[in-house]
């Protein structure tokens, strides 16, 4: 069955430093790999997406991933953090050949001035 | 592009009322919707997947006569909680896929906060 873990419950992070946000998945077949942020109260927004090709993946906001298929997984990454940044992030994977997606836990991200 | 608006975005009712939640898509045409349920600091627990014109698929352990939903068009999805009851209170997602390529994100409404006095 397919299955990401996010093995960090938060995050924190000081305004300007890089960031770093870890998914590790494990998947029959070729993973289709998802990020997305939520914000209090709001739905989910998609960030970026791994299907094929170039293993470092640019999205919104600035932010990317690295897909490493190796160590099965798929970092979010940025720069320099943004106390804008701090929110919820979750790391998914499509469920085999079906439209579903299956989601870690989450990992709250806290960027501090 | 890629918009979806669910409404309401909050909604408190007596219990024993049903509620119904909107899901559409504004600017896509959303061949499969789907709902999901958040409960504080949790992650999303997918109910039902829904696809114009046919009935849901709902996952295991959803009560399908407690959670009707209904997909009549490309651009609607409704969720209706019937006879809800406190222990229904969460946040509801839900979320919208559009034709061609089945490798597009899914693109979420804004969620509707559920409270059942």
């Amino acid at each position: 069955a397919q299955s990401v873990a996010q093995p960090e419950d938060q995050v924190n992070v000081a305004e300007g430093n890089p960031l770093t946000v870890k998914c590790t998945y494990s998947v029959s077949g070729n993973p289709y790999l998802f990020w997305y942020v939520q914000y209090p109260n709001r739905g989910l927004q998609f960030l970026l997406k791994y299907i094929t090709g170039d293993n470092l993946v640019k999205g919104s906001y600035g932010f990317e991933a690295e897909f490493n298929k190796s160590q099965t997984s798929f970092h979010l990454k940025k720069p320099s953090a943004l106390v804008s940044d701090s929110a919820l992030y979750f790391c998914a994977v499509r469920d085999g050949g079906t439209d579903k997606l299956i989601f870690g836990t989450g990992t709250r991200l806290q960027v501090f001035p | 592009g890629a918009v979806v608006s669910q409404h309401p975005s909050w909604v408190i009712c007596k219990s024993g009322t049903s509620v119904k939640i909107e899901c559409r898509s504004l600017d896509f045409q959303a061949t499969t919707m789907f709902w999901y349920r958040q409960f504080p600091k949790q992650s999303l627990m997918l109910m039902a997947t829904s696809n114009e014109g046919s009935k849901a698929t709902y996952e295991q352990g959803v009560e399908k006569d407690k959670f009707l939903i209904n997909h009549a068009s490309l651009t609607l999805s409704t969720l209706t909680v019937t006879s809800a009851h406190p222990e229904d209170s969460s946040f509801y997602i839900c979320s919208a896929t559009g034709t061609g390529n089945s490798n597009q994100p899914q693109h979420f409404g804004d969620g509707t906060r559920l409270s059942i006095l």
